[in-house]
């Protein structure tokens, strides 16, 4: 059964940090990973999704990258602002298409 | 170009009632999701349509659980009768994809249920 670990559970840095959150999976059996972000009280938004034969992906600020043979992801968000303040999850997707969630890693970027 | 669209967004009920919740995907997506969200954890997949077929249910609690999507299109997920467990933030998704499984999940706003 797949499992997918995001250490930290919480974050908090000041603003302007570069920072990392990690993601680990058990199977390295994966169509893809995505890399959501979520706030209070809303829905997902999707920022990254990285195909299991790609290294990694790009857009603006945000990186993410996968090694599927160590079955780990990491974002990396560059020039941290308050606006990044949200909780962010990543998902691997298997056969039957199906995503398996972490349970998240809460930043707060402090002004 | 409107995304998932869920309703509705609260809802409080007393424990045994019923309860039903609403989505209408992104137009041309043809398969969607439900998920369940507990406080301080990722979503669960519930249950994913492929138009209009249930191809995985096998999350569904189908005691008190169901679920359709009639035309391939707006699905509602039902409760019935509900438990003080059920409160939690109920997800749906839709996506293009009907096997690739190449194409990004779109997630709608959710519907927070509690049941008291």
């Amino acid at each position: 059964k797949q499992e997918v670990t995001q250490i930290p559970a919480a974050l908090s840095v000041p603003e302007g940090e570069n920072l990392v959150l990690n993601c680990s999976f058990t199977d390295s059996a994966i169509y893809n990973l995505q890399w959501f972000r979520q706030d209070p009280g809303k829905g997902l938004t999707s920022l990254l999704l990285i195909q299991s034969s790609q290294r990694e992906q790009t857009s603006g600020r945000l990186n993410a990258s996968l090694d599927k043979s160590s079955g780990r992801s990491t974002l990396y968000i560059a020039a941290s602002q308050p606006g990044d303040s949200a909780t962010y999850l990543c998902a691997v997707r298997q056969g039957a298409q199906k995503l398996v969630f972490g349970q998240g890693t809460r930043l707060t970027i402090n002004p | 170009e409107a995304g998932v669209v869920q309703s509705p967004r609260y809802k409080i009920i007393e424990k045994k009632q019923p309860v039903a919740f609403w989505c209408n995907p992104i137009s041309g997506h043809n398969t969607l999701y439900w998920y369940l969200q507990n406080l301080g954890q990722g979503p669960e997949l519930l249950i994913r349509y492929e138009n209009e077929e249930a191809v995985d249910d096998s999350q569904l609690p189908k005691d008190r659980f169901s679920a359709e999507r009639l035309k391939g299109v707006d699905s509602t997920l039902k409760i019935q009768p509900a438990e003080l467990g059920d409160s939690a933030v109920y997800l749906c998704a839709s996506s293009l994809d009907a096997g690739t499984g190449t194409y990004e999940q779109y997630f709608g706003p959710g519907t927070r249920l509690t049941v008291t």
